[in-house]
């Protein structure tokens, strides 16, 4: 079957502009994870949604960042007024266990 | 997207040879590791998980190794192969979701 799959690939854009990415998590996993990979680090975690509960929104570094997820499946992540430090790799996981599946990621580059 | 760095440990090992990978972890509490493997333009992929109740866990050409007492985790690959080249994140949690990851290590794999 089909794996996470994210939205863009890449995404460049202006310091101060507003950016949304995508995630598709795979059918009937329950949970979603964002987390944030910059250069030579490993992974950050972000938010993590788990069905109908409350998100765990502990990870997110500012209130530029926040993440919906629209009737258990699809999530975005939005960051508002994007800083040179934004950019890095934003990646997705879902989860129906305890084993994380991972999308390939967005690369984002804030110029 | 793109996790290596430019200074991360490194690896080298001849093809065929065994690979040991090491990770210290930071929380005497976590109770659950996880070790994955990522390939240049690729999100994490699992490799091996061993929970706290265990020292040793085997999978297919990989073991996995915990030592609680000094907080210690260690991946071991046999017979390395060229496609086992990649950058390989030890992770580790007391919660089951939210993942803390060691910064990674890259392996490199001689012909």
């Amino acid at each position: 079957g089909a794996g996470v799959s994210q939205s863009p690939s890449n995404k460049v854009t202006e310091k101060g502009k507003d950016v949304e990415l995508r995630c598709d998590p795979i059918s009937g996993h329950t949970a979603l994870y964002w987390y944030r990979q910059s250069l030579g680090q490993g992974l950050e975690f972000l938010i993590y949604f788990q069905g109908n509960s409350a998100p765990d929104k502990s990870g997110l570094p500012s209130d530029r960042f926040s993440a919906e997820r629209t009737g258990g499946s699809v999530s975005t992540l939005t960051i508002q007024r994007t800083q040179q430090e934004d950019s890095a790799v934003y990646l997705c996981a879902s989860s129906f266990a305890d084993e994380q599946y991972f999308g390939p990621g967005t690369r984002l580059t804030v110029t | 997207g793109e996790s290596v760095g430019l200074h991360l440990p490194t690896l080298s090992v001849q093809e065929g040879d065994n690979s040991i990978i090491n990770c210290a972890y930071s929380n005497s509490a976590s109770d659950y590791f996880i070790w994955y493997k990522q390939e240049s333009g690729k999100g994490p992929q699992f490799i091996i998980d061993i929970r706290s109740n265990m020292d040793k866990r085997q999978g297919q050409r990989v073991t996995v190794l915990l030592n609680k007492t000094v907080k210690h985790l260690s991946l071991q690959i046999a017979a390395t192969q060229p496609g086992d080249s990649a950058v390989y994140f030890c992770a580790e949690t007391d919660s089951s979701y939210k993942l803390i990851f060691g910064s990674g290590t890259r392996l490199l794999v001689r012909p």
